[in-house]
């Protein structure tokens, strides 16, 4: 089956740790999107990368760095620099063409203990 | 530039109707439409084309009114599963989200 993995489902960081949020799409999907989402809020984008090698900053980048080396794989490192890092995180892919329709993975829940 | 979503939540009974507005101050070509449950992802509901009109799920359906730079969607005979907190998507890579209205359905 095609989609969009996202791992763990719940991450736990401590003061001053980086942490991985792992994202990986079996749609052959050029686009992929990390959106990070407060209680009760909206989608606020933090990059994206339209092919391998190539990624963009959106709104919220500061504290977070992405990397792009495999079209199926785009994981999001949350820094020690990211000093309100609790939230949900949301991983999105979409097919190349004309409509840009995103999907989107389970999500990754982030405590910070 | 985020699109404006009205209202910011509505209450309805089963059997309701409700709409839900998301307009924009730049020129529209597509509105992407998307149901989010409490704590899932988002999921895509629908895509309106300018000069069309798609439907695509159950009982809702949606309208793309390019003049008025603005896209409704229209939920008919409403059930519980209908809750949860929508959000319309415009522009093209990437898209760009309004904040959402939720909507509460109850018995």
């Amino acid at each position: 089956d095609g989609g969009i993995t996202q791992s763990p489902k719940y991450l736990f960081r401590k003061e001053g740790q980086n942490v991985t949020l792992s994202c990986e799409q079996n749609l052959n999907h050029d686009a992929m999107y990390w959106y990070r989402q407060d209680p009760g809020q909206g989608l606020r984008l933090i990059y994206y990368s339209q092919i391998v090698n190539d990624f963009q900053k959106g709104d919220i980048a500061e504290g977070y760095s992405v990397s792009r080396e495999k079209k199926e794989s785009f994981p999001l490192t949350v820094t020690s620099a990211q000093k309100n890092p609790t939230a949900f995180y949301l991983c999105a892919s979409s097919p190349p063409g004309g409509r840009k329709t995103q999907y989107f993975g389970p999500g990754t829940r982030l405590l910070v203990l | 530039q985020q699109p404006v979503q009205s209202p910011q939540a509505v209450i309805l009974r089963e059997g309701e109707d409700a709409v839900i507005n998301c307009s924009s101050s730049k020129a529209l070509y597509s509105v992407h439409w998307y149901r989010q449950k409490h704590g899932e992802a988002p999921v895509f509901l629908m895509i309106l084309l300018k000069g069309g009109e798609q439907k695509g799920h159950e009982k809702i359906s949606a309208s793309f009114n390019e003049k008025k730079q603005q896209s409704s969607l229209y939920l008919t005979a409403s059930q519980l599963s209908y809750s949860g907190t929508y959000f319309c998507g415009t522009g093209n890579t990437p898209l760009v989200f309004g904040k959402g209205t939720r909507l509460s359905v109850i018995a």
